[in-house]
Formats: C-alpha cells, sequence, structure tokens
C-alpha cells in the first residue's frame, strides 16, 4: 500500500508570490490534515478536510487555504508569501478521525 | 489551549543505552501517539495507545500509556544509531476531528 505522497519535496518562493502544495493520501483514508513545521513552533495544524469538506481549522491567517477533491486527493495553497512561511509543510492522512495519522516526507518551503 | 511538554528536550546517550522520555499534557487524552522524525522527513508512526495503563511494544520501544490520561512514557531499549531523530508524542484536539497536537518533542542523539 504506497504511502502519503507529498509533491514538490522543495519550493523556493519569493515574498508576495503564491504557492500551492498537493497531498495524495493513503489509498481509502478520507481525512488529510496539513500541518506546519518551523523550529521556533514546532508542528502547528493547519486544517483537515474528510470528503471534500473543511471540518477544523488551526489558528492560521486567511492566506492559508486548502481543499480536497472527490479521490481524497488535497491541496493547499498560501497567498501573499511572507518571509516567516518559511517551514516545512506537512500532510497526513487517516482513515477516520481519532485514528493514527499517517505522514508524507513534506514540502520544504523556503521564501526570499 | 492544549499544551504537550516533553522532556527530555534533548539525550547524548552511548549505543546499547536504555532510553526513557516522557511526556505530560494539560489536560485529559484519550489517544497517544508517539512519533518519530528523522531531519527533513515526515513523523513517523511508532505506538498508538488508547486506553489509560495501557502499555504498547514494538521491537525495541515500548510505550505507556498513564493511569492519570495526562501523561505518556516511551522506552527505548538498547539504542542503535539509527534510534538517532526527533520523538514526538501526539494527541487528538479537543474538537473530536482529525487534529493533532504535538508535544515539543525529544532530541536523541546515539554515540555508536
Amino acid at each position: 500500500k504506497a504511502g502519503v505522497t507529498q509533491t514538490p519535496r522543495y519550493l523556493i518562493k519569493t515574498r508576495g508570490q503564491q504557492v500551492t502544495l498537493s497531498c495524495s493520501p493513503i489509498s481509502g483514508h478520507r481525512s488529510v490534515s496539513w500541518y506546519q513545521q518551523t523550529p521556533g513552533q514546532g508542528l502547528q495544524f493547519l486544517f483537515e478536510y474528510f470528503s471534500e469538506t473543511q471540518r477544523n481549522k488551526g489558528n492560521f491567517p486567511g492566506r492559508f487555504s486548502g481543499r480536497q477533491f472527490s479521490n481524497s486527493r488535497s491541496e493547499m495553497n498560501v497567498s501573499t508569501l511572507e518571509l516567516g512561511d518559511s517551514a516545512l509543510y506537512l500532510c497526513a492522512s487517516s482513515s477516520t478521525a481519532n485514528t493514527e495519522a499517517f505522514f508524507g516526507q513534506g514540502t520544504r518551503l523556503t521564501v526570499v | 489551549g492544549q499544551q504537550l511538554n516533553q522532556s527530555p528536550q534533548s539525550m547524548f546517550i552511548q549505543e546499547g543505552e536504555d532510553v526513557s522520555m516522557n511526556c505530560t499534557s494539560s489536560s485529559i487524552f484519550n489517544t497517544w501517539l508517539w512519533y518519530k522524525q528523522d531531519p527533513g522527513e515526515g513523523p513517523v508512526l511508532l505506538i498508538a495507545l488508547y486506553k489509560a495503563g495501557e502499555l504498547t511494544s514494538n521491537g525495541r520501544l515500548t510505550a505507556q500509556f498513564g493511569i492519570t490520561r495526562k501523561d505518556s512514557f516511551l522506552n527505548i531499549s538498547a539504542s542503535i544509531p539509527s534510534d538517532v531523530g526527533i520523538y514526538f508524542c501526539a494527541g487528538p484536539g479537543s474538537t473530536g476531528f482529525q487534529k493533532l497536537v504535538f508535544g515539543t518533542g525529544t532530541r536523541l542523539l546515539v554515540s555508536p
């Protein structure tokens, strides 16, 4: 069974640009969550999608958004990038709520 | 909000030694998850705990769900160099959906 796949692995963007990250969950998993990891703040929850609906959202500005498609694949978008958005963005999939979450390798975003 | 504190923050040990780390919460958790993260990679789920007092093993790793439901412990026996990484505890957020709250992490270094 293939694991969680995130693309791309690395991205370099300029301040003010926008970026879209992609996540393909484990086959059969309908819940996809996104996390931001930085050295200073650790792992912070961004949002969760289940059956194409956002069920839960963390404390991040509206520049951070996401969506989920009918095949459970998910994308997250960050608009008007700031230097502080530089981080490892992690996607996790779960079969149902409150069960084990399995993470992808992450996308390393660097904003210059 | 919910907080998870892990200790110690870091450990530097000799190969072959046993390791213990713990995670405490300001509130009750009904699930505890332990992850290991290698540099530049996503966290890998090691052990999941669902019941107070539960003791679960995965090879040389053993984790326990504290009786108070506010703490959990992870032990690694006979450490080897590939145990190097950051170990995170995590538990479900209060919303009931797939939002994980992560601990601050314990960085483990193993000297051959």
